[in-house]
């Protein structure tokens, strides 16, 4: 069926360092993921996105890989900041002629000042 | 923000009730989605309206329904609650409606069905 898993539900972290957030897909037909941070109170936000012809995507202090044979999909964030606490989730939206999005359980991320 | 308003923040009722849950898209955003999003469930897809039609349909029960106006603004509309309905419900919108497509995402409704 559908669903797009992770593999940790908690990572901690110490501010300065990197993380990296890890998902697997089932759907081998999805071509477009995407991540997005929810804080406490708040909505899912937009952080990147990468369609399933590119394999690596960078933006501010954030960078996607894609690796479509083993169906996994990463998130890591350079340099965390207390500011990056939240949860991430990815998403996948399989070519069904619709926006619709399927979305992982997601990964709370920890930055320990 | 994200130009997604969603109203009201907080939804007290009692089983049995039916409450509606209103939603206005970002300026120029055709497309308008609902999503519940449970601790067990996480964020599940309802439903999608694109220029006032219905384009895709998720897990939605039928004591749910939704409708998008010429306005563009939607409504999700939950009848005979239970108390398994108590979730955050998000609506959700883009620019078109196809794959491909960033959604951006209100602050969501929080219901608690006593």
């Amino acid at each position: 069926g559908e669903s797009v898993g992770l593999h940790l539900p908690t990572l901690s972290v110490q501010e300065g360092d990197n993380s990296i957030i890890n998902c697997a897909y089932s759907n081998s037909a999805s071509d477009y993921f995407i991540w997005y941070k929810q804080e406490s109170g708040k909505g899912p936000q937009f952080i990147i996105d990468i369609r399933s012809n590119m394999d690596k995507r960078q933006g501010q202090r954030v960078t996607v890989l894609l690796n479509k044979t083993v169906k996994h999909l990463s998130l890591q964030i350079a340099a965390t900041q207390p500011g990056d606490s939240a949860v991430y989730f990815c998403a996948e939206n399989m070519a069904s002629n619709t926006g619709k999005l399927i979305f992982g359980q997601g990964t709370t991320l920890q930055v320990k000042p | 923000d994200s130009g997604v308003t969603q109203t009201p923040k907080h939804l007290i009722t009692a089983t049995g009730q039916r409450v509606t849950l209103r939603c206005s898209p970002r300026s120029g955003d055709l497309s308008v989605y609902w999503y519940q999003q449970s601790l067990d469930q996480g964020l599940q897809f309802l439903i999608q309206y694109y220029n006032g039609e219905e384009r895709a349909k998720g897990n939605i029960l039928e004591r749910f329904s939704a409708q998008q106006f010429p306005d563009l603004h939607s409504e999700l509309n939950l009848s005979s609650l239970e108390l398994g309905d108590s979730a955050l419900y998000f609506c959700a919108s883009s620019v078109r409606w196809a794959e491909g497509e960033k959604l951006f995402f209100g602050s969501g409704t929080q219901l608690s069905v006593l």
